[in-house]
């Protein structure tokens, strides 16, 4: 089963490394979406792609976080001088254009920042 | 501004009687409204949606969810809960006429007991 992986599953980091993540969608959809999720929070949206078009992003995404996804494959996103309320799990979700309310999610990666 | 609200933290269930998690949710046009769920380890999966049509909407795993306009909420049900069905579960709302933006709640965790 080729669903959306995400590596690495874990990452800890210090305070102020730059630190980047991948999501591999599965290979079909063309819609690709970032969220971030706390402990007892819900999901909160980051940024949305269609293709390799970073279509949306969130208000509340600070400058120090960056996302690509270069050739409408798989994306990365990258956070600068990392701080400790960085401290998530980051989960990326596809979608295929035809059924787009339906996302199929990544296990995510565990960020702690030390 | 949409938000979605689960007021029950924890739902505790025992095995083959029915359950409800509540949802009440807050959108300035027409809902698109989902349930997801998180196992241990595992990423979210999709359960069912209401876009438009039938109040009540059949999902996976037995799962079924009713729309009520008047009172704003998405309930999921199921008729007969199975100790497998443990696990957390996500409202998420989104507004039919604006972005791309799912917005979650915090999650129900739920429990079913033999």
């Amino acid at each position: 089963d080729t669903g959306v992986s995400q590596d690495p599953r874990h990452k800890i980091t210090k305070r102020g490394q730059n630190v980047t993540f991948r999501c591999d969608p599965i290979s079909e959809h063309n819609r690709l979406y970032w969220y971030r999720q706390t402990l007892g929070q819900g999901p909160e949206f980051l940024t949305y792609f269609q293709n390799e078009a970073q279509l949306e992003k969130s208000r509340l995404l600070s400058d120090r976080f960056s996302a690509e996804r270069p050739k409408g494959s798989f994306s990365t996103l990258e956070i600068q001088r990392t701080e400790q309320g960085d401290s998530a799990m980051y989960l990326c979700a596809s979608s295929p254009k035809a059924t787009n309310e339906k996302l199929f999610f990544g296990s995510g990666t565990q960020l702690s920042v030390l | 501004a949409q938000s979605v609200a689960q007021p029950e933290d924890q739902v505790n269930v025992a095995e083959g009687n029915p359950l409800t998690v509540k949802c009440t949710y807050s959108v300035s046009g027409n809902p698109y409204l989902f349930w997801y769920v998180q196992y241990p380890n595992r990423g979210l999966q999709f359960l069912l949606k209401y876009i438009t049509g039938d109040n009540l909407v059949k999902g996976s795993y037995g799962f079924e969810a009713e729309f009520n306009k008047s009172q704003t909420s998405f309930h999921l049900k199921k008729p007969s809960a199975l100790v497998s069905d443990s696990a957390l579960y996500f409202c998420a709302v989104r507004d039919g006429g604006s972005n791309y933006q799912l917005i979650w709640g915090a999650g129900t965790k739920l429990i079913i007991k033999p």
